[in-house]
């Protein structure tokens, strides 16, 4: 099985800030990867597909990029409507990462 | 406008049955794998299945295979995902997701371009 961890867990950051999440695999997955926001309650929404492909209507402020093994998400200026959990999957097996929450600091 | 809108919360005691639905409307239902996913109580995501309605193609993940059954009825764009015996460990949100065309050839489940509203299930005696 291919593992999924993301890093931090658990991020602080402010409105205008540059934040970075990681997420690694345990063996190389090309760019199968995605990236997902959720908010409390509701659905996941994709951002990022093929690793760095933006999905239709996400804000620019949002990118990706990596491939085999290690893969980063960046909101280049945290946003009010950004905080919320962002989960990676490699879906060439449908894995999840446990998440990163991003909250105010 | 692509929706996925799937059927209310349920309360269950072990052991019962159950089967929840997700119904797609607004693109071809039958050209786009449907997936599900689990969310345990303030936990991440897990996807446990997808089925290709045009054809009943499914494909299961290793942790979830015997465990549900996936279907589809593609006469009323709907996807499935029963349970022949729940345990309270079930207790969680499903979500039904679409599967997005990024590939020409089967790339894996995913990337998932719309999700349902997702359904909880609740077991308990």
């Amino acid at each position: 099985d291919i593992q999924m961890t993301q890093s931090p867990s658990t991020l602080s950051a402010s409105v205008g800030d540059r934040v970075t999440i990681t997420c690694r695999a345990s063996q190389s997955i090309s760019s199968w990867l995605a990236w997902y926001q959720q908010k409390p309650g509701k659905a996941p929404k994709l951002l990022i597909y093929k690793a760095s492909s933006l999905e239709s209507g996400v804000p620019s402020r949002f990118s990706g990029s990596g491939s085999g093994t290690e893969f980063t998400l960046t909101i280049s200026s945290l946003q009010p409507d950004d905080f919320a959990t962002y989960y990676c999957q490699q879906y060439n097996r449908g894995t999840f990462g446990q998440g990163t929450k991003v909250e105010i600091k | 406008e692509v929706q996925l809108v799937q059927s209310g919360a349920e309360v269950k005691k072990p052991g019962e049955s159950l089967k929840i639905s997700c119904k797609g409307s607004g693109y071809s239902f039958t050209s786009y794998w449907i997936g599900w996913v689990r969310q345990m109580p303030g936990k991440g995501l897990e996807w446990m299945g997808i089925i290709y309605p045009g054809d009943s193609d499914t494909r299961y993940s290793p942790s979830f295979q015997g465990q549900v059954t996936i279907s589809a009825d593609k006469s009323i764009s709907t996807a499935y995902l029963q349970w022949s015996s729940l345990k309270a460990s079930d207790t969680a949100m499903y979500y039904c997701a679409r599967r997005g065309k990024y590939y020409d050839f089967w790339s894996g489940p995913g990337p998932f371009d719309y999700w349902g509203q997702g359904t909880l299930v609740t077991v308990s005696s």
